[in-house]
């Protein structure tokens, strides 16, 4: 099945600088990526996603990038601000009669005014 | 309803009890999954249901761990006698698209299993 690892675990940046977050996959056949923000003891909320056919995609501060050749996906957030602190978690897909989405362990991002 | 409702979203149970866990998808979703999330984890698979079929349990842990969803609606998580590490967050998400290759899953809140 798939396997998604996720680095780094937490993250601590500055308001205003970026932050990176990166995901591998094993399984050739994902083509789907989605990326949720889930705060404390909330739901996880799809905050941007990306396709196999697709190599980057942004919205706002937000974007995503992906490597397929190297199964390698990563989100950036530029200009981070408080609201942004969060656990992040990446997650891949494999369509079929499972689809089912494999999620990455999360990273702990924290904004520090 | 606006968005996927768990219930409860809290439930203690001493070892050995049996719990059911509810879950309402958003109206007209097909798919609907079952997550479980351990404390500081991303959410493991459990289960899928395509209207009332489960199409996929190879994510539940152990015999104990039953899910149905009799009418293609509403579903259930069945835990029977509980053990200290079935604690966890327990999250149900729906998606419409029954052969569209998306992914894109809607989130409950989720229901918080201790097991004392």
């Amino acid at each position: 099945g798939e396997n998604v690892e996720q680095h780094p675990s937490t993250l601590s940046v500055q308001e205003g600088d970026s932050a990176v977050i990166k995901c591998t996959y094993s399984d050739s056949a994902s083509n789907y990526f989605p990326w949720y923000k889930q705060e404390l003891g909330k739901r996880p909320q799809l905050i941007i996603d990306i396709r196999s056919n697709v190599g980057e995609k942004k919205d706002q501060r937000i974007a995503v990038t992906l490597n397929k050749t190297a199964k390698h996906f990563s989100l950036h957030i530029t200009e981070t601000q408080p609201e942004d602190s969060a656990v992040y978690f990446c997650a891949a897909f494999t369509s079929g009669s499972a689809r089912q989405l494999t999620f990455g362990s999360g990273t702990q991002l924290t904004v520090l005014p | 309803g606006a968005g996927v409702s768990q219930s409860p979203r809290y439930k203690v149970a001493k070892r050995g009890q049996d719990v059911a866990l509810r879950c309402d998808p958003i109206s007209g979703h097909v798919s609907l999954f079952w997550y479980q999330q351990a404390l500081g984890q991303g959410p493991e698979f459990l289960t899928y249901f395509q209207n009332e079929a489960q199409l996929d349990k190879s994510g539940l842990p152990s015999d104990r761990f039953f899910a149905e969803r009799p009418e293609g609606s509403v579903s259930t998580l069945k835990i029977q006698r509980t053990q200290q590490e079935d604690s966890a967050v327990y999250l149900c998400a729906s998606s419409w698209p029954r052969t569209s290759n998306t992914g894109e899953l809607f989130f409950g809140e989720g229901s918080r299993l201790t097991v004392l």
